[in-house]
């Protein structure tokens, strides 16, 4: 089956750059997302089609892709930042074979 | 306001069945193509099937795939999960989602989760 490959883990110190990288054979394909989680909450879409911020969402989120790989950017990463990160698409078959990345947790240190 | 209320969840034996159920309101329910997601406790997110905004398209992970069947009724702006042969992998937070893309943006929402525990 399908699988989005993500970092377990990511750490940065408050006001650097966080990197979290999502890899995948159809992403080339399909749009991809990301959703931010807390504990105890629900996720939040934070980056949609590979690099669109939805409205509400700090400017310092951005995402890209390069081929294979899809890459969330925290810019000047703060405390409330800290939370788990999962990329979201598609296989090659289509709408309905969603799958979610691994996830990521984001320590600030 | 924008809602998704989960509900049916509880504790169920291997082999039962349960009938989850998301009512959706603050928003155009009939726009939306919906999902229902789980979440192990302590474990990361997983997609386990999807409809179509008029239901006449549906997908399932293959984990659920022949056990769990996804439906919705528009005039009542609820989506429903029925879920047979329950296994104890199947224990999770059991999360709503809807979603719609335009050209221009998309537009995402999750409820809070029900609780399915499978245990004997």
């Amino acid at each position: 089956s399908y699988e989005l490959t993500q970092p377990p883990s990511v750490s940065v110190s408050p006001g650097q750059t966080a990197r979290i990288t999502c890899s995948g054979d159809a992403l080339p394909k399909q749009s991809a997302y990301w959703y931010q989680q807390k504990p105890g909450q629900a996720p939040v879409m934070v980056i949609y089609k590979d690099s669109e911020r939805p409205s509400g969402i700090p400017e310092r989120f951005s995402g890209s892709s390069s081929g294979t790989t899809l890459t969330l950017t925290i810019s000047g990463v703060q405390a409330e930042d800290e939370a788990d990160y999962y990329c979201q698409s598609a296989d090659y078959s289509g709408t309905w074979d969603w799958v979610f990345g691994g996830g990521t947790k984001l320590t600030v240190l | 306001e924008v809602q998704l209320v989960e509900s049916g969840g509880g504790v169920v034996r291997p082999g039962g069945s349960l009938r989850l159920s998301c009512a959706a309101s603050g928003f155009t329910f009939d726009d939306y193509g919906m999902s229902w997601v789980r979440q192990a406790p302590g474990k990361g997110l997983e997609w386990v099937s999807g409809i179509n905004w008029n239901g006449g398209s549906t997908g399932y992970a293959n984990s659920v795939k022949g056990r769990f069947t996804i439906s919705r009724d528009n005039a009542k702006n609820s989506l429903y999960l029925q879920m047979n042969s329950l296994r104890a992998e199947d224990t999770a937070l059991y999360y709503c989602a809807g979603r719609y893309c335009s050209s221009t943006s998309c537009y995402d929402y999750w409820g809070q989760g029900t609780l399915v525990t499978v245990s004997s």
